[in-house]
Formats: structure tokens, C-alpha cells, sequence
């Protein structure tokens, strides 16, 4: 299986800042890796979608880079409903994975 | 909107069955594959089972392989999972996504609000 290794898993921000999250994939997933929000007590709701594809209704402030085995989503200017969770996740090969999941809370 | 509606979730003792159904609107259910993706009391997410759009493609995570069974009705709208031989570990909300596109393979672009299957004795 491909593992996907998310990091930081857990950061400090305030509103307004410029932020991070890194996934690291096992062997070469080309571009096949997505991003998504998690909002407490809902269900996950994709953000970027082979790599750098914003999906829509999605604010520009989220963007994805990367290929093969290193990818990043940034977020500019974090406003507060961004502070929750974060997973990326690879459909390159069954079974799909996920990352571990980053947690953005306030500073 | 597009719109996913998971039922069938329950306490149940190890061991024991359980079969999950989602329902489906606002989309044309037959192009696209489905999945199922679960997530463990204070957990990450975990991909279950995936289908493809005419059933021709189906994969399972090696931890519920040979126990969990997926399938879809295209004229119902609808997807299925059934879950035999349950174990503690199996618990968890169960959620169904849709595929962006009719592979197994596609990336999961909505999904439902989830149904919650506990395993106790």
C-alpha cells in the first residue's frame, strides 16, 4: 500500500497568516493526490483535486503543489472557519490512502 | 446539489452482520464510481471499499477484505455495503463518497454526513 505522511500533524496560526502542510508520498503517485477539510463532527469536503486543481466553490486562498512524491497545500490568509483539519490523500492505486490528517488551530 | 444519504448503521456484537445502504440525488448515479471511506472514534480517515460505475471494478482495504462486500443498484440510485464477521476495530462512521469520474480509481469529490456502526459485546 502507499503510505501518505502528512506533517506537521498539528500547527499554530492566526488569522491572516500564510500556512503549510506537506504530504509525503511512499513511491511516485504522479499527481494523484488530493486535499480535503474536515470541520468537526462533519464529513470531509474536497479542496484540491489532482494536485493543484481547485474544486469548486472553493476560495482561492487554498492551493496544492507538487508531483511524484512531494506535494504541499497552502492556505493565504487564514480566516477563522480554517482552523480544522486537514488530510491529503493519494487515488493513484487501490487501496486509496489517506495522510494522518494536520490539525490548524489558533494561536 | 448532489446529495448522499447513508443509513443502516447500529450496534452490533462481534461477529454479527450489518449492511449499510446510501442514497443518492442530484447526480447521474450510473457515471460515477462510489466508495466508502470510514473513520475510527478520534481517527484519521480510512478508504474501505471502492465500486466503479457499472460494477466491473471493485476493490476493498486489506482490512476488511474477504468480510465486507460493496455494491450498487444504478436504477436505485443506490450503494451498498455489506459488513459480515464485525470486529471492534470495525467501528466507526461510515461515510459514502462519490468518485469524480466512473473509475475506481477517482479521487472523492462528495460525500455523505455518515452513519455510525458500533461493534460491542
Amino acid at each position: 500500500d502507499i503510505q501518505m505522511t502528512q506533517s506537521p500533524s498539528s500547527l499554530s496560526a492566526s488569522v491572516g497568516d500564510k500556512v503549510n502542510i506537506t504530504c509525503r508520498a511512499s513511491q511516485n503517485v504522479f499527481t494523484y493526490v488530493n486535499w480535503y477539510q474536515q470541520r468537526s463532527g462533519q464529513a470531509p469536503e474536497l479542496l484540491i483535486y489532482t494536485a493543484s486543481n481547485l474544486q469548486t466553490g472553493v476560495p482561492s486562498r487554498f492551493t496544492g503543489s507538487g508531483s511524484g512524491t512531494d506535494f504541499t497545500l497552502t492556505i493565504s490568509g487564514l480566516q477563522p472557519d480554517d482552523f480544522v483539519v486537514y488530510y491529503c490523500h493519494q487515488n493513484y492505486r487501490t487501496p486509496q490512502t489517506f495522510g494522518q490528517g494536520t490539525k490548524v488551530d489558533i494561536k | 446539489e448532489v446529495q448522499l444519504v447513508e443509513s443502516g448503521g447500529a450496534l452490533v456484537q462481534p461477529g454479527r452482520s450489518v449492511r449499510l445502504s446510501c442514497v443518492t440525488s442530484g447526480l447521474t448515479f450510473g457515471d460515477h464510481a462510489m466508495h466508502w471511506v470510514r473513520q475510527a472514534p478520534g481517527k484519521g480517515l480510512e478508504w474501505v471499499s471502492g465500486i466503479s460505475w457499472n460494477s466491473g471494478g471493485l476493490d476493498y482495504a486489506d482490512s476488511v477484505k474477504g468480510r465486507f462486500t460493496i455494491s450498487r443498484d444504478n436504477d436505485k440510485n443506490s450503494l451498498y455495503l455489506q459488513m459480515n464477521r464485525l470486529r471492534v476495530e470495525d467501528t466507526a462512521m461510515y461515510y459514502c463518497a462519490k468518485g469524480k469520474a466512473w473509475a475506481v480509481t477517482s479521487q472523492l469529490d462528495a460525500w455523505g454526513r455518515g452513519t455510525l456502526v458500533t461493534v460491542s459485546s
